[in-house]
């Protein structure tokens, strides 16, 4: 299994570009989310998915779309980038609600002039 | 809210010693307490979990601890080693999807 995995690794924004972050992971999990993560913020949760076509926000939405069309993906979208959205970015999975472990990405380091 | 806090921010030992990382949250009706390791420019790797019905987990030399009625947690790291060097997580569990982190411990082993 790759479990988690993240594209890109790295990327570089102007303000109002609109982009798309990748996630993918192997292993048949239901419940995916993502993470940003910022200096003295710690991580905070962008938007969730119980299962293939339902998703839901997380604490911190605003200037992010997220989808579900398949178990595997859950692609991170930035409709129109500010550098206020400049962080790391972390994507994550766990089998079940009921399975409390998860499984984090590499991380995608996202900068937004 | 759930919040999270870790202290201290940092953290500086000689290799050989005994160590415990605090974490304390505000939710008694927390649902798990996970800690996290993260390694520079990587993600997250789970070290443990504890459900809110028990008191402790152990995986090697790390043992987590876990007091709902003080709000608090520890890891425990014994006999710490240069490859412990890294940055530790916890995270609160409240309800069912979210997990609150806090803003983690910088553990420096020094040779």
């Amino acid at each position: 299994n790759a479990g988690v995995t993240q594209t890109p690794k790295f990327q570089v924004l102007k303000t109002g570009q609109s982009m798309t972050l990748q996630c993918a992971q192997d292993m048949n999990h239901e419940y995916m989310s993502w993470y940003r993560q910022d200096p003295g913020m710690g991580l905070r949760l962008i938007h969730y998915s119980v299962g293939a076509g339902i998703t839901d926000q997380g604490e911190v939405p605003n200037g992010y779309n997220v989808s579900r069309s398949t178990t595997e993906d859950f692609p991170l979208r930035l409709l129109s980038a500010a550098p206020s959205q400049t962080s790391v970015y972390f994507c994550a999975s766990r089998p079940s609600l009921a399975a409390d472990t998860q499984y984090f990405g590499p991380g995608t380091r996202l900068t937004v002039l | 809210k759930q919040e999270v806090t870790q202290i201290p921010a940092a953290l500086s030992v000689p290799e050989g010693e005994n160590l415990v990382l605090n974490c304390s949250f505000t939710d008694s009706a927390i649902y798990n307490l996970q800690w996290f390791r993260q390694d520079p420019g990587k993600g997250l790797t789970s070290l443990l979990l504890i459900q809110s019905s028990q008191r402790e987990q152990t995986s090697g030399r790390l043992n987590a601890s876990l007091d709902k009625s003080s709000g608090r947690s520890t890891l425990y790291i014994a006999a710490s080693q240069p490859g412990d060097s890294a940055t530790y997580l916890c995270a609160g569990g409240a309800g069912s999807y979210q997990l609150t982190f806090g803003k983690g411990t910088k553990l420096s082993v020094i040779p």
